[in-house]
């Protein structure tokens, strides 16, 4: 089983909705990060903490924002979206963020924008 | 920016037979590599990885992967398949002295019939 546990599984929210996604770790993990993974696709990196700070930010639109209020929590905001930014959204850790440091994923929140 | 090339999308094969998998990376630098699988409403789950020394590595389940490095590849193998073993697999990579941006590639979807 992940030590990576995400809240909730399954969300339905509409376009005028605000959100959010929840992940926990307990492995002393100071890296964690957020991916989206569309249907049959491979996952794509959102955001990157490390040491509670945010390290990076691939572009993501400002309707999703991540926050992590310790080491090991992280949340990830959601207001305005659009039927597009459905998805499974996977949360990570890994001890710090340095190459090569292993990524545990958590099992995703899937989310469904109508 | 590093990408990850899997050929193979769509793997059949039947119990017993041998697999191969293939990845191909393109990025100027070292890199780490990985094997990840997502088995069936699963998270991803790490198969095997390679940082550096002996350029053949073992994982778990029987699987293993072996980096040419003259050839940017990290197939992945395993001599006898079950059906167990049905599931998405994806290479990725991350680039070596930067951040743990994992980059994957497309995934094989490899199903295994009895």
């Amino acid at each position: 089983d992940t030590e990576v546990t995400q809240t909730p599984k399954h969300l339905v929210m509409g376009m005028t909705n605000k959100k959010s996604l929840k992940c926990e770790q307990h492995m002393g993990h100071r890296a964690m990060y957020w991916y989206k993974q569309k249907a049959k696709k491979p996952p794509e990196l959102m955001f990157v903490y490390s040491y509670e700070k945010l390290s990076i930010n691939e572009s993501v639109p400002s309707r999703f924002s991540p926050e992590c209020p310790n080491s090991s929590l992280l949340n990830l905001h959601l207001h305005a979206l659009q039927p597009e930014d459905s998805a499974l959204y996977l949360c990570a850790s890994s001890h710090p963020a340095a190459s090569g440091n292993t990524i545990y994923f958590g099992e995703g929140s899937w989310l469904t924008v109508v | 920016a590093q990408s990850v090339s899997q050929h193979n999308h769509h793997v059949i094969l039947s119990e017993a037979a041998s697999l191969e998998l293939g990845c191909n990376y393109s990025y100027g630098g070292t890199v780490n590599l990985f094997w990840y699988v997502q088995y069936p409403g699963q998270h991803l789950q790490l198969l095997l990885k390679y940082f550096s020394g002996d350029p053949l590595v073992k994982g778990i389940k029987g699987f293993e992967a072996e980096f040419i490095k003259s050839k940017f590849s990290f197939n992945l193998r395993k001599p006898s398949v079950q059906w167990s073993d049905t599931a998405e697999y994806f290479c990725a990579v991350n680039p070596t002295g930067g951040g743990n941006k994992l980059t994957f590639g497309t995934g094989t979807q490899l199903k295994v019939e009895l």
